[in-house]
């Protein structure tokens, strides 16, 4: 069975860095793009970047670039979204998903909520 | 870029009807669109793939249309678990760079 889980709940302050984790589990991880969607709340969805784990071919949407970085580990099937100083608007869930052949997500990480306040 | 914009972006309807949500793209995409349906609290979960492709679990109720630059997402005989916020989603298939309208809420 394929599964995404994605690393709990965060609290942070304003200028603290951050990484978020999603763990694929049941396929070969290296095989399949893994992308990044942000949802503010009560808003839609955002796409923020997507990684091929298998070589590390990264793309970011223009929104993003710069903000975030993407990386994922080969050995532990992890990817991660990560900020270096995070700002009140970060404040978000944080989705990861799988991109099938038809260029769709087909498999969802449950989430992690990021909350930055001073 | 591309820009994907849904209409409407709220729909109120009953059990048993027939809605349509419309998808359009500033330029001609390939037919790499996705429909989601996303619930309060919930991950996306994919309805429609390649414009009119069921994913598989689906139910047949929903269906999806179009190319170029206008698409739509079908539901038929409206069922209570319908009612969520619906997405489309276009992917670059050369550069993956992704898209997101702006979603459709669906509401009884």
């Amino acid at each position: 069975e394929v599964q995404l889980v994605q690393s709990g709940a965060e609290v942070k302050k304003p200028g603290e860095s951050l990484r978020i984790s999603c763990q694929g589990s049941g396929y070969r991880f290296t095989n399949y793009w893994i992308g990044w969607v942000r949802q503010m709340p009560g808003k839609g969805l955002e796409w923020m970047g997507i990684i091929y784990p298998g070589d590390s071919d990264t793309r970011y949407s223009p929104s993003f670039q710069g903000l975030v970085t993407v990386s994922a580990d080969m050995s532990t099937s992890t990817a991660y979204l990560q900020w270096h100083s995070l700002q009140a608007s970060d404040t978000a869930i944080y989705f990861c998903a799988r991109l099938q052949a038809g260029k769709a997500f087909n498999y969802w990480g449950q989430g992690t909520l990021v909350s930055v306040s001073s | 870029d591309i820009q994907m914009t849904q209409s409407p972006s709220t729909l109120s309807a009953s059990v048993g009807d027939r809605v349509t949500i419309t998808c359009r793209a500033n330029q001609t995409v390939t037919g790499w669109l996705a429909w989601y349906q996303q619930k309060p609290g919930k991950a996306p979960k994919l309805l429609i793939y390649r414009a009119s492709s069921l994913e598989s679990g689906v139910p047949s109720r929903f269906s999806g249309s179009g190319s170029g630059t206008e698409f739509t997402l079908t539901i038929t005989n409206l069922q209570p678990d319908d009612f969520a916020s619906y997405y489309c989603q276009h992917c670059d298939s050369y550069s993956l760079s992704c898209t997101f309208g702006q979603g459709t809420k669906l509401e009884i």
